[in-house]
């Protein structure tokens, strides 16, 4: 099992519409979770954070964690055609406190 | 500087050639990853630096890589003998304190081996 899960996609999406995107990861114990997007080309930037669980909202993004089911997912509201990317999911696993894994991306087209 | 910067953004090697990624973090920022990324996939930990110890090399592939960061800024990866295996591009992030997951990454170094 990896340590942690993404769909690859393509996963596409109407523009205006709401695109989900899910994560699983196998360390019970992590407390620290993050969305990076990556465009074509280019490197990954930080969009959330979540550390609690429930959601975590900020502008047309939402984070939702929970714990019990070692579950992440993002939402993207209104998704506009500059949103097509690849989202990676990233953990900071608790029994190395410096390793900071990524999932291998969900690749989103937004379709206008 | 005002972003990690990454040198050089290109390198072509022949196979068994040994190769050097630099990469010089933002100013003040403790913490350093190493990642590879293949095509498709997403980055794979290499190694992590707090300041200039390496608390974690579990990632690297095999003996051939080598990472450094003598006065806790500038690090060094090196690659011994490459292999077309190790093709692929090289990410270096930094973060401000210890771990939080909040890292900047550089623009990646594309290593080439034919």
């Amino acid at each position: 099992q990896k340590e942690v899960e993404q769909n690859s996609g393509p996963l596409s999406v109407p523009e205006g519409a709401i695109a989900s995107l899910n994560c699983t990861y196998s360390d019970r114990v992590s407390q620290s979770f993050f969305w990076y997007r990556q465009y074509s080309g280019k490197s990954p930037e930080l969009i959330m954070s979540i550390y609690s669980n429930g959601d975590k909202e900020d502008g047309r993004f939402t984070a939702q964690l929970n714990k019990a089911s070692q579950y992440v997912s993002l939402l993207i509201r209104d998704s506009q055609p500059s949103d097509s990317a690849t989202y990676l999911c990233a953990v900071l696993l608790y029994s190395s406190a410096s390793k900071i894994i990524f999932g291998s991306g969900t690749r989103l087209s937004i379709r206008p | 500087g005002a972003g990690v910067s990454q040198s050089p953004r290109y390198k072509v090697a022949k196979r068994g050639q040994d190769v050097a990624l630099r990469c010089d973090p933002i100013s003040g920022h403790v913490s350093l990853f190493w990642y590879q990324q293949a095509l498709g996939q997403g980055p794979e930990f290499l190694t992590y630096f707090q300041n200039e110890a390496q608390l974690d090399k579990s990632g690297l592939p095999s003996d051939r890589f080598f990472a450094e960061r003598p006065e806790g800024s500038v690090s060094t990866l090196k690659i011994q003998r490459t292999q077309q295996e190790d093709s692929a591009v090289y990410l270096c992030a930094s973060s401000k304190d210890r771990v939080t997951g909040e890292l900047f990454f550089g623009e990646g170094s594309r290593l080439t081996v034919l």
